[in-house]
């Protein structure tokens, strides 16, 4: 298994531009989630899913969406890059009835300038 | 109010030193902690989880005390590889009826030789 992937690891926008954060796992996890970790701080949940088709917002979901059309992909989307949204974004997932491990992707660092 | 506070440090202990960290959590039905550890411009890894009558796992010890909705973590012989941000997490029910973990800001520790 390789467990949960996520892609690119750095990107550079510009302000305004759009782009998708891609994650996938195939380790058949119904939960997904994706967080953001700013500078010296824990992470906040922007988004997470509890299954394919269902989606719903975290702590801090402005400026982003989801979609979750299959078990293995949830993408991220930044439709209009802020300087606000400079961060690190985390993408993880756990099974729901085992043990509430989650599983983290490598990260994703984002600057907007 | 956050739903997870923690002292962010940071600790500098030498090696072989004992520290403690501490966490407090708002929702007093939360009914899932752990502590994960990150290691810089990583991705949070499970260390532990934490269990109402507390639990060791070689050097490290985890208390829970659910009416001062407070947890804490304990390394004894504190080795340079300790040397990491710990981040303290507690679940809480969403509205749509999901399972979400909180993180706190996390605690850096530096074990000097």
């Amino acid at each position: 298994n390789a467990g949960v992937t996520q892609t690119p690891k750095f990107r550079i926008l510009k302000i305004g531009q759009s782009m998708t954060l891609q994650c996938a796992q195939d380790m058949n996890h119904n939960y997904m989630y994706w967080y953001r970790q700013d500078p010296g701080m824990g992470l906040k949940l922007i988004y997470y899913s509890v299954g394919a088709g269902i989606t719903d917002k975290g702590e801090v979901p402005n400026g982003y969406n989801v979609s979750r059309s299959t078990t293995e992909d949830f993408p991220l989307r930044l439709e209009l890059a802020a300087p606000s949204q400079t961060s690190v974004y985390f993408c993880a997932s756990r099974l729901q009835g085992s043990s509430e491990k989650l599983f983290f992707g490598s990260g994703t660092q984002l600057s907007v300038l | 109010r956050k739903e997870v506070e923690q002292d962010p440090g940071p600790f500098n202990v030498p090696e072989g030193a004992t520290v403690a960290f501490n966490c407090t959590y708002s929702n007093s039905a939360s009914q899932s902690f752990f502590w994960y550890r990150q290691d810089c411009r990583k991705e949070p890894k499970l260390l532990m989880s934490v269990y109402s009558s507390g639990n060791e796992d070689g050097r490290f010890t985890a208390q829970l005390n659910r009416a001062s909705q407070y947890i804490s973590l304990l390394i004894r012989d504190s080795k340079l590889s300790d040397s990491a941000t710990y981040l303290c997490v507690v679940n809480k029910w969403g509205e749509t009826g999901a399972n979400n973990l909180f993180f706190g800001t996390g605690t850096r520790l530096t074990v000097i030789p």
